[in-house]
């Protein structure tokens, strides 16, 4: 079955220091992945998404790979800060399936 | 309106009531989806449509979940006879275009159901 792993439940590093979040799957070609942050309380919200055909994107402190030969994601938020902490879950994306990871809690301490 | 509302925002439930949450998508969103999350997980696909019409309602857990969006617009997920495994965070999202995926998904707030 299908299937995808965040890396941990919870990720925890020093403010300054780049995050590294990754999302694992099994028996799924997706077409797209996309990384969305949660906050307690609140709906996910949108941050990146990549091609099943682009190795790399980024967006301001954001970079996000996609290794469809190791079926990996990487999710990287460098100088972290604070205001970073909160769940961040990948979600996959092939014909007209989406479905999300469980997600990580990334805690970034000043 | 500025993004996807859903009301109410937390509702409590005796086992075997019917309940029945809104999702006002954002204004001219051709697609809605409904997710229900349940604590520490992701949000779990449960029904999409495209304009009025509902084109994927597999992840639907049971027959007891019901859902429409007769105008294309504003959509209900209704529960019936509701069970404490119902109980989760239903998330609805809107997203502009039909392809389903391809593009952002805007997420309401969600509606925390508590099924006693």
């Amino acid at each position: 079955s299908q299937k995808i792993e965040q890396n941990s439940e919870a990720l925890n590093i020093q403010e300054g220091k780049t995050a590294t979040l990754t999302c694992n799957y099994t028996n799924y070609s997706p077409a797209y992945l996309q990384w969305y942050r949660q906050d307690p309380g609140r709906g996910p919200v949108f941050l990146l998404l990549i091609r099943e055909n682009e190795k790399e994107k980024r967006k301001e402190r954001l970079k996000v790979t996609f290794d469809t030969t190791l079926k990996q994601s990487l999710f990287h938020i460098t100088a972290s800060q604070p205001a970073d902490s909160a769940t961040y879950l990948c979600a996959l994306v092939s014909a007209s399936k989406i479905i999300f990871g469980s997600g990580t809690r990334l805690s970034i301490r000043p | 309106g500025a993004g996807v509302s859903q009301s109410p925002r937390y509702k409590v439930a005796k086992r075997g009531q019917d309940v029945a949450l809104r999702c006002d998508p954002i204004s001219g969103h051709v697609s809605l989806f409904w997710y229900q999350q349940a604590l520490g997980q992701g949000p779990e696909f449960l029904t999409y449509f495209q304009n009025e019409a509902q084109l994927d309602k597999s992840g639907l857990p049971s027959d007891r979940f019901f859902a429409e969006r007769p105008e294309g617009s504003v959509s209900t997920l209704k529960i019936q006879r509701t069970q404490q495994e119902d109980s989760a965070v239903y998330l609805c999202a809107s997203s502009p275009q039909g392809a389903r995926g391809t593009d952002t998904q805007y997420f309401g707030p969600g509606t925390r159901l508590t099924v006693l």
